[in-house]
């Protein structure tokens, strides 16, 4: 069955480093482009990032351009987030999706990974 | 990368209709098809509900309906059930390559 599931969460100083990862399964990893979605605690949702199914391009919401970095392991099924210069807002729950550029959705989500930046 | 416009709340009774609106700009809503909304109730992942402005995926009750018309997208909850009470969020594809959430619209079920 179709299924995303997040790893990596954690408690993490002002200014350091996490890095999470989501492993896929049920479905052709390498053929779909995949995202990274984030909810601060009692808002809303928040895209961060998508990545295409090659790895060669990469999107970026502007608040976390030039801090955090989005990849992928197609072999491994598995794609991750690093985060670098973490702040206090960067608290949330990080979900990770599946997702379809062309239609504009994401279809498959996990149930997401909690980073607390205190 | 402005989020959309959502009402923050709407409410109705069993059997009624609500509307939620979501509200973009020539660069989002209003440049594509790629509106899609999602369901959350509380302490879950989000569902996807409504894709590509209309279409429904398998198994969403077609008591979920989307339109567009311009840059503002709605989702329309005909015969309104206990089990829909829970936040929606819109979404949209914008001329950057990036995506745009709103804010989201808690329904409640009076």
């Amino acid at each position: 069955q179709l299924q995303m599931v997040e790893s990596g969460e954690g408690l993490v100083k002002p200014g350091g480093s996490l890095r999470l990862s989501c492993t896929a399964s049920g479905f052709t990893f390498r053929d779909n482009y995949m995202t990274w979605i984030r909810q601060a605690p009692g808002k809303g949702l928040e895209w961060v990032a998508h990545i295409s199914s090659s790895n060669k391009s990469a999107y970026y919401a502007d608040s976390v351009r030039g801090r955090f970095a989005i990849s992928r392991d197609n072999a491994k099924k598995i794609v991750y987030l690093q985060m670098n210069s973490l702040r206090g807002e960067d608290t949330a729950v990080y979900y990770c999706a599946r997702v379809y550029v062309v239609g504009g959705y994401m279809d498959v989500w996990g149930k997401g990974a909690t980073v607390i930046v205190s | 990368q402005s989020a959309l416009t959502q009402p923050p709340s709407v409410s109705g009774s069993p059997g009624q209709s609500v509307t939620i609106s979501c509200t973009g700009t020539n660069s989002d809503i209003g440049a594509y098809n790629r509106v899609s909304w999602y369901q959350q109730s509380p302490g879950t992942a989000p569902k996807l509900i409504i894709y590509e402005v209309r279409n429904r995926p398998s198994g969403v009750p077609d008591r979920f309906s989307g339109a567009k018309s311009g840059n503002t997208a709605s989702l329309t909850i005909s015969g309104l059930q206990a089990e829909d009470e829970a936040d929606y969020y819109c979404s949209s594809y914008t001329i950057s390559n990036t995506f745009v959430f709103g804010g989201g619209t808690k329904v409640t079920v009076l």
